[in-house]
């Protein structure tokens, strides 16, 4: 059974630093292309970032509204994903989710995880 | 980037009933494979996002006959027939034919 379980999330100030972590289970991570989504307040969903396979050397992929802020890593030896968020803004308030799929990007979705970033 | 438009905000429905949710993409999502990028995802409360269709019209194992995506070019459509109680939900479409990744802004079928 495919597991993804996001964990990290926390109500931080505007400018500070987060790191989210999304560890998995069920699959063969180290083949997978893994991803982060988020949702707003407001529950529109939005592509944030990409990373791809060892065999891809690990290639990186950021929406614009994130790019520069936020890093995507992994460690295959974790079977995890990570999405370091630095510069945070209030509009980076959302439920994270870590996705993974097959058929498309995001097959499978975690629960998610909430940021709040708010002074 | 491309746009996805879901136009319905909400959709009211009553059980039994059949109800279609559209989807606009600003540009055609047909890729060269001859296959669209679009897919359709089902959230609810308390459960972790669903896929439902992926490449318009294919459904992901497990998922009900009753969901049946169709459409093309930039035109798509996602229609449950016979709704249950548990359909009601909020449905997403999503475009992976370009990166940034889009989706549509959600449609919320509620109960009569």
């Amino acid at each position: 059974e495919v597991q993804l379980v996001e964990t990290g999330g926390s109500l931080v100030q505007p400018g500070k630093s987060l790191k989210l972590t999304c560890a998995t289970s069920g699959f063969t991570f180290s083949n997978a292309w893994m991803h982060w989504v988020r949702q707003s307040p407001e529950k529109q969903l939005e592509w944030v970032a990409q990373i791809k396979a060892k065999s891809n050397n690990y290639a990186t992929y950021y929406a614009e509204s994130v790019k520069g802020r936020f890093t995507i890593s992994r460690d295959d030896s974790k079977s995890s994903v990570y999405l370091q968020m630095n510069s945070l803004k209030e509009e980076d308030t959302a439920i994270y989710y870590c996705t993974w799929g097959i058929t498309t990007p995001v097959d499978y979705w975690g629960q998610g995880v909430m940021v709040t970033v708010s002074s | 980037q491309i746009t996805l438009t879901q136009q319905a905000e909400s959709l009211w429905v009553s059980p039994g009933e059949k109800v279609s949710i559209t989807c606009r993409a600003s540009q055609s999502l047909l890729y060269t494979d001859g296959k669209h990028y679009l897919s359709w995802y089902q959230q609810r409360p308390g459960q972790t996002t669903k896929a439902l269709i992926y490449h318009a019209s294919i459904r992901t194992d497990g998922v009900p006959t009753r969901f049946i995506g169709s459409g093309s070019g930039t035109e798509f459509t996602l229609s449950i027939e016979d709704v249950q109680p548990e359909d009601i939900a909020l449905y997403y479409c999503l475009q992976t034919l370009k990166k940034p990744y889009t989706f549509g802004a959600g449609t919320k079928l509620e109960l009569k």
